[in-house]
């Protein structure tokens, strides 16, 4: 079981929606959970971290962690076609354990 | 600042030849990060450093791989001899206390 887990997509929403991205994690000790945004052909970039329980809310982006359930996602409302990217889920189980998912496609339709 | 720096951003060589690239990473962040990236395989650390300190390099995939980092403001990543199969996005990322990394733009090889 890999660490850290994603649904590859491609994800497709009409422009204005809402899109939910998920991701699951397999170590209860894990920390710390990042959501980076990566254009093609572009390194990955920060855009959300969260380290409890809840929802932590940035704009038009929302992370939302359950630890009980392993999972943490993010939300973009009022999607744009500038926010088609691949977004990766990054886990920290540990100071020395940090890990990717494999990154799920979006794409927003005008 | 000007971000996380690498050079060069693309790299075309023949299989058997010694490829270098090089990061400067943000000052005052005291973790550096080299991952490689592809599509089969996702983005995979394969070393880091605190403190310019080697501290994880289980991810080098074998002795071809090597990676220094003589001070705070550089580090190397070193394939010889470079093989079709290390063809990928090679990414430095720099942080401070080893959580929000910042990445630079990527270097593209591309063994022949």
């Amino acid at each position: 079981q890999k660490e850290v887990e994603q649904n590859s997509g491609p994800l497709s929403v009409p422009e204005g929606a809402i899109a939910s991205l998920n991701c699951t994690y397999s170590d209860r000790g894990s920390q710390s959970f990042f959501w980076y945004r990566q254009y093609s052909g572009k390194s990955p970039e920060l855009i959300m971290s969260i380290y409890s329980n809840g929802d932590k809310e940035d704009g038009r982006f929302t992370a939302q962690l359950n630890k009980a359930s392993q999972y943490v996602s993010l939300l973009i409302r009022d999607s744009q076609p500038s926010d088609s990217a691949t977004y990766l889920c990054a886990v920290m189980i540990t100071g020395n354990q940090f890990y990717f998912g494999t990154g799920t496609s979006l794409t927003v339709i005008p | 600042d000007a971000g996380v720096i690498q050079s060069p951003r693309h790299e075309v060589t023949e299989m058997g030849q010694e490829v270098t690239l090089r990061c400067k990473p943000i000052s005052g962040h005291d973790y550096l990060f080299w991952y490689r990236q592809t599509m089969m395989r996702g983005l995979e650390l394969l070393i880091y450093f605190n403190n310019n300190v080697p501290i994880d390099d289980s991810g080098m995939p074998e002795d071809r791989f090597s990676a220094k980092m003589p001070n705070a403001s550089f580090s190397t990543l070193k394939i010889q001899p470079s093989e079709p199969r290390d063809s990928a996005v090679y990414f430095c990322a720099s942080s401070l206390h080893r959580s929000s990394k910042f990445f630079g733009p990527g270097t593209r090889l591309t063994v022949l």
